[in-house]
């Protein structure tokens, strides 16, 4: 069985470029969640995806955005980029079936450095 | 809403020895669930042990247990014969059920280090 991966391990971005951060959820798992994680902090959740819809969104701006694909992986786009959007981006997948969501399994995660 | 917080920066154990590492939360809500996870200097969060908040018993994993007290929202976790693997950041979670998103909400961490 294949864990959650992600895509690129780490990125160098300067200030106003935009970045895609790639995440191929576990297998038999229809539900990816994303979360930033700066330096020494837990991770704060920005959104999640469930059968290719945002499901729920935590405090961020609409710079940052997803998608979901049929096969179930996402992406994370996140526009005009800030020197705070320097952290590390989580995936996380698990399993739903109806209104029940199970554990959320997370991936190794991308490190993001803004100049 | 809620919120998780987690009182202890650092921790260290000799090894060998037990670790209670301590989590607090709030939440108005009845049912819900509360996690553990570490994640090593290797960044990938790892599951340790998930406690539902309907069940009284408190659960196990190995050397790992939790003690849920729900009437004081306090979900701290033991770490028995800890081993020199167990050193890593360790963040209490929460996960409501109500909604359509259940998101995971963490605390800031515990840093742990053992001791050989």
């Amino acid at each position: 069985e294949t864990g959650v991966t992600q895509s690129p391990t780490h990125l160098i971005k300067t200030r106003g470029q935009q970045v895609t951060l790639r995440c191929s959820s576990q297998s038999g798992h229809n539900t990816v969640s994303w979360y930033q994680q700066a330096l020494g902090q837990g991770p704060q959740f920005i959104f999640q995806y469930y059968r290719e819809e945002e499901n729920g969104r935590g405090n961020f701006p609409p710079r940052f955005s997803g998608l979901q694909f049929p096969n179930y992986s996402s992406e994370l786009n996140v526009n005009a980029l800030e020197l705070d959007d320097s952290a590390l981006y989580l995936c996380a997948s698990s399993p739903r079936a109806g209104a029940y969501q199970e554990t959320q399994y997370f991936g190794p995660g991308t490190r993001l450095l803004v100049l | 809403a809620q919120t998780v917080t987690q009182s202890q920066p650092e921790m260290s154990v000799q090894e060998a020895e037990t670790v209670t590492l301590s989590c607090t939360y709030d939440t108005s809500e009845s049912d819900y669930y509360l996690f553990w996870y570490k994640q090593p200097p290797s960044r990938q969060m790892i599951l340790v042990i998930r406690q539902e908040a309907y069940k009284q018993q408190n659960a196990t994993e190995n050397r790992f247990s939790v003690n849920f007290q729900k009437a004081a929202k306090s979900f701290s976790l033991k770490i028995s014969d800890s081993q020199l693997g167990d050193a890593a950041m360790y963040f209490c979670a929460y996960k409501g059920v109500r909604g359509g998103s259940e998101k995971l909400v963490f605390g800031k961490g515990t840093k742990l280090t053992v001791n050989p």
